[in-house]
């Protein structure tokens, strides 16, 4: 079974530029979320999605940080401006139907680096 | 809010040393309790889990005990290896909530042979 797919794995940019990430759940996986992880520290949930809404985006910075989920599968994770504060590890989890308890499964991260 | 304070490393042992990283939560429910593992170059996945109070949770020699009356849920080894050479992350999730998963900071982790 394929993991969650997550691209790019590095990036590197100057402030107030754009960037965007993407990633691919596990098949199957309808419940996806998107976390953000600040060197030394645990990732912080951005954003969850079921299907294609949203359930959660509490902790997303809507001044810059957009997401999109339009056909349930695939998501993209953007930024614009970015901030020197934006430079984390992305990482983008997907679990099963219900989401109770289910264990989410992990992508490799997007590792930003904001000049 | 709910939260999660974990020992914060690094820790450096000794191959078959007895490891010990410490845990507690804070919540207004009854969250489900996760370790999470990091390995080198690698994504996080779960290591163990316990969905109640007195659940014990074990997987590769590790284990942990949802203590409910001291919300903690401590992560234990009798005897580590070099491949548990990892960063370790203990989480919660609230159950009446999004599901979503609150991290503590991790715990670097190195084992020497």
């Amino acid at each position: 079974e394929a993991g969650v797919a997550q691209s790019p794995r590095y990036k590197i940019i100057e402030k107030r530029q754009s960037v965007a990430f993407w990633c691919n759940p596990i098949s199957g996986h309808a419940t996806l979320y998107w976390y953000q992880q600040i060197l030394g520290q645990g990732p912080k949930l951005l954003i969850q999605f079921q299907n294609n809404g949203v359930v959660d985006d509490s902790q997303l910075p809507k001044d810059r940080f957009s997401a999109e989920r339009l056909k349930g599968v695939d998501s993209t994770l953007k930024i614009q401006p970015a901030k020197l504060e934006d430079s984390a590890v992305y990482l983008c989890a997907s679990t099963s139907l219900d989401g109770k308890n289910d264990e989410q499964f992990f992508g490799p991260g997007t590792r930003l680096t904001v000049l | 809010g709910d939260s999660v304070t974990q020992m914060e490393g690094p820790v450096t042992l000794s191959e078959e040393a007895f490891l010990t990283i410490n845990c507690t939560y804070t919540a207004t429910g009854y969250p489900s309790l996760f370790w999470y593992v990091q390995y080198p170059g690698e994504g996080l996945q779960l290591l163990l889990k316990a969905t109640k109070a007195d659940d014990k949770g074990s997987n590769k020699g590790f284990e942990a005990t949802y203590r409910k009356e001291t919300t903690s849920f401590h992560l234990e080894k009798g005897s580590v290896q070099v491949s548990d050479s990892a960063v370790y992350f203990c989480a919660l999730s609230d159950q009446g909530g999004s599901e979503k998963l609150v991290f503590g900071k991790g715990m670097k982790l190195t084992v020497n042979p």
